[in-house]
Formats: C-alpha cells, sequence, structure tokens
C-alpha cells in the first residue's frame, strides 16, 4: 500500500536555526511531490512542489526541498527560519498512474522561539 | 477572486442530527474533494470528485456522503453524525486532478454531541 512518512512530529528551533524536515514516501513509479504548509488558525496553502526535472526545487519564503529518486524522500529546507515560520507542514506525494487518491503525511509541527 | 468557500465554519449538533458541509470553488477546477484533520493523524482524504456525476471513496468514507451535480459544488453529507466524526473539515479543488495544486477552503470546524 503506499504511505507517506513524516519522521518529526514537533520541532523547535531558534530564529536563524537551519531546518529539515523530513518526508519518506513508498509509492511505485512516478510522483509528484507537494509540500504544504497551515498557518495557525488557517487553511493549507502550497508550499513548494516537484513534477520534474532539477531535483532541487525552490519554494516561497526562501523554502527548498529535495527530491531523491533512490531513497524516496522530499525532504523540505531552510537555511535560516524565522518566527513566523511557525506552522504545520505537510508533505503529499501522489503517483502518476492516475489514482487520485491523495495522501498526506501525518504533519510536522515546527515552532520557532524568537 | 479565486476561492473556495465552506460553509458553515464551526458548527455544534448532535448525535444523529443529519447534516450538510458545502464547498463551492469559483476556479471552473474539475477536482474537487474533501479531507478531515484530526491531532496525530494529519489530513485524510474522505471523498473525490474528478468531475460533474464522478466521485470515489478516499481512506475514510465510512459515514459520509457527497454528491456532484453541478461543477462549483461538491458538498458533504453526514447522515447520522457520530461524536467520532467531531473533527476539522476541509474541501479542495485542483485544475489537474489530485497531482495539481490544491486550492483549500477555510476549513469547518465540526463538533458532535
Amino acid at each position: 500500500a503506499q504511505s507517506v512518512s513524516q519522521h518529526n512530529h514537533h520541532v523547535i528551533l531558534s530564529e536563524a536555526a537551519s531546518l529539515e524536515l523530513g518526508c519518506n514516501y513508498s509509492y511505485g513509479g512516478t510522483v509528484n511531490l507537494f509540500w504544504y504548509v497551515q498557518y495557525p488558525g488557517q487553511h493549507l496553502q502550497l508550499l513548494l512542489k516537484y513534477f520534474s526535472g532539477d531535483p532541487l526545487v525552490k519554494g516561497i519564503k526562501g523554502f527548498e526541498a529535495e527530491f531523491i529518486k533512490s531513497k524516496f524522500s522530499f525532504n523540505l529546507r531552510k537555511p535560516s527560519v524565522q518566527w513566523s515560520d511557525t506552522a504545520e507542514y505537510f508533505c503529499a506525494p501522489i503517483s502518476n498512474f492516475g489514482n487520485e487518491k491523495l495522501t498526506f503525511g501525518t504533519g510536522t509541527r515546527l515552532t520557532i522561539i524568537p | 477572486e479565486a476561492q473556495v468557500t465552506q460553509n458553515p465554519r464551526y458548527l455544534i449538533t448532535v448525535t444523529g442530527k443529519k447534516l450538510t458541509v458545502t464547498c463551492s470553488q469559483n476556479m471552473n477546477h474539475e477536482y474537487m474533494s474533501w479531507y478531515r484533520q484530526d491531532p496525530g493523524l494529519g489530513l485524510r482524504q474522505i471523498y473525490y470528485s474528478m468531475n460533474v456525476e464522478v466521485t470515489d471513496k478516499g481512506d475514510v468514507p465510512e459515514g459520509y456522503k457527497v454528491s456532484r451535480k453541478e461543477k462549483r459544488n461538491f458538498p458533504l453529507i453526514l447522515e447520522s453524525p457520530s461524536p467520532n466524526q467531531t473533527s476539522l473539515y476541509f474541501c479542495a479543488s485542483s485544475k489537474q486532478g489530485a497531482g495539481g495544486e490544491l486550492f483549500f477552503g477555510e476549513g469547518s470546524r465540526l463538533t458532535v454531541l
């Protein structure tokens, strides 16, 4: 069965620290990969996405993610976090084989301490 | 303004009292879906729809119904709500199916007593 795993459930960092959130999936074949962010009290919005091409993709607010096919991973990174990055982050891979059943990871809650 | 609108945003109801959560999008998207968000479980897909009159089950469809009579609307129906359906519900739409960028509504917080 297809699955997605976000190992970090809650991450606490100080401002200016570097961030890496893990995402691993078990899908076979070609996948599209997404990271969504949910700021406190708000709905989810797209942070970045990977469809094909350069495996290092850049998103909004200085975030980037690297697709490593051999490791089935799509980790999210940011060199220097800000207090405003406090949010919940969700990884979402989807197979390109026409399965429209989208599965999100369980999410990682990020708390940035000023 | 492009948006996905859900109503109601907040609802407290009692076990067994049928309710409908509406979802409407103004982006002419073909794909729409419903999710529930629970602490520690992330978002789980309830139902999705590829187009008008085409719906299919997600991962947690039990206790829910949907309909897609018009492209812009995708209501979620709880025929006989139970306390385990207390949750935060999100509707989303996409131009390119589940593989495209999802646009989410603001969420509907439902409490079933």
